[in-house]
């Protein structure tokens, strides 16, 4: 069980926007910690999407944002392509116990 | 450039000792404000940190994993490593190694390939 939790699947059709939740609690970024998005394409390693919340890192299309809000963040993804196809994580610091880094579960995205 | 790629044993047999190292390249393993990482995945799940060592030395682990886990850095041959001890199926996982910037902004940059260690008699 992932300490942030996040819906294991969504789907859209080629152009349409889809948006993936992170939830967290006061101990991670209830707690102000940033939080970070990973994409993950079938048999390969995770590739970091999104960091400090809405940053992209240089050849990441401007398709993919990211927000925080309360203890939630979210990934948006707009204008989808069927490249886009992967699993999704978040990721943030725990400061619980001595404090360690933590990844959501993971969602699946699916285009249609 | 930096490049990471992970190197071991893919079969471990119950109660032993995994032993996995992280070659770095394009970079110094010592310079800069950097932590290099493990993170492993079973298969068909999520993603778990393990634990870091940063470039002064220091280590951090996932506590859920502390009590078995080292995680060590030979500079001289800019490679870090991973111990985990007494070895049961729910290890066995793709590892990866991954670098991330001690700063500001706590994310995983670079990642290995991964490689899958199984646990097995």
């Amino acid at each position: 069980q992932s300490v942030l939790t996040q819906s294991p699947s969504v789907s859209g059709a080629p152009g349409q926007r889809v948006t993936i939740s992170c939830t967290g609690s006061s101990s991670n970024i209830g707690a102000n910690h940033d939080v970070h998005w990973y994409q993950q394409l079938s048999g390969a390693a995770p590739k970091l999407l999104i960091y400090a919340y809405n940053n992209r890192p240089s050849g990441v299309p401007d398709r993919f944002s990211g927000s925080k809000s309360g203890t939630s963040a979210s990934l948006v993804i707009s204008g989808l392509q069927a490249e886009d196809e992967a699993d999704y994580y978040c990721q943030s610091y725990d400061r619980s116990l001595s404090g360690f880094w933590v990844f959501g579960g993971g969602t699946r995205l699916t285009v249609l | 450039q930096v490049q990471l790629q992970e190197s071991g044993p893919g079969l471990v047999k119950p109660s032993q000792t995994l032993s996995l190292t992280c070659t770095v390249s394009g970079g110094s393993i010592s310079s800069g404000s950097y932590c290099w990482n493990w993170i492993r995945q079973p298969a068909g799940k999520g993603l778990e940190w393990v634990g870091r060592v940063c470039a002064s030395g220091s280590t951090t682990y996932n506590p859920s994993l502390k009590s078995r886990v080292t995680i060590s850095v030979d500079t001289s041959k800019n490679q870090f490593s991973l111990r985990l001890n007494s070895m049961t199926a729910a290890d066995t996982a793709v590892y990866y190694c991954a670098r991330a910037t001690d700063g500001v902004y706590y994310y995983f940059d670079y990642w290995g390939q991964g490689t899958l260690a199984t646990v097995s008699s």
